[in-house]
């Protein structure tokens, strides 16, 4: 079955504790991204990968630090979470990045509490 | 920059009640427009989508038409069902690409029966 799985689904953490959340597609997807959701804003965009090793900032990527070393993962790092980063975070996939505006694949979510 | 606005919800319909979510755009440029859905629990998925002037997407009784004179995409359906219930996401293209998604707020609905 084609699918974006994130773990952990759930996290609660403390400030300052290194965590990683990780993202796996099984499409062959080029185009991988972060996103996060927060009530009122919609969905922003943190970082983003269009192939292997090329990675770039979206929106809001202060606090956050991602690697894709292999086309199917695509993590996501958070040095020294703080607070202002509880949030629900989206992994999402599409087939090209530079063949125009294609569907985006989510993953269901990793919820994230920062104490 | 680019933006998306969403009427502001929860818009709650009784069932077989006809769906409007207003939807409007600031762009440079010729986006692609889109309707994202999110059902409780689960991540978004592509409801439909238009890609020039004129277009209309449709899929499972929505529809929406992209219209570049009133830079809208309201999202319509005829009659909603108690499954229809969950958070719409207007969106757009930006980008060199176009592969990066500009979301709106999202609006919730919630259809009774």
């Amino acid at each position: 079955e084609a699918q974006v799985t994130q773990n952990p689904r759930y996290l609660i953490t403390v400030t300052g504790k290194k965590l990683t959340v990780t993202c796996s597609q099984n499409m062959n997807h080029e185009y991988m991204s972060w996103y996060r959701q927060d009530p009122g804003l919609g969905l922003r965009q943190i970082y983003y990968s269009m192939n292997v090793e090329v990675t770039d900032k979206g929106d809001v990527p202060e606090g956050y630090k991602v690697s894709r070393k292999e086309k199917r993962n695509f993590p996501l790092i958070l040095e020294s979470p703080s607070p202002n980063q509880t949030s629900l975070y989206f992994c999402a996939s599409s087939l090209s990045a530079t063949g125009g505006p294609g569907e985006l694949f989510f993953g269901e979510g990793s919820r994230l509490t920062v104490l | 920059g680019d933006s998306v606005t969403q009427m502001e919800g929860p818009v709650t319909l009784s069932e077989e009640a006809f769906l409007t979510i207003n939807c409007t755009y600031t762009a440079t440029g010729y986006p692609s427009l889109f309707w994202y859905v999110q059902y409780p629990g689960e991540g978004l998925q592509l409801l439909l989508k238009a890609t020039k002037a004129d277009d209309k997407g449709s899929n499972k009784g929505f529809e929406a038409t992209y219209r570049k004179e009133t830079t809208s995409f309201h999202l319509e359906k005829g009659s909603v069902q108690v499954s229809d219930s969950a958070v719409y996401f207007c969106a757009l293209t930006q980008g060199e690409y176009g592969n990066k998604l500009v979301f709106g707020a999202g609006t919730i609905l919630r259809v009774k029966s």
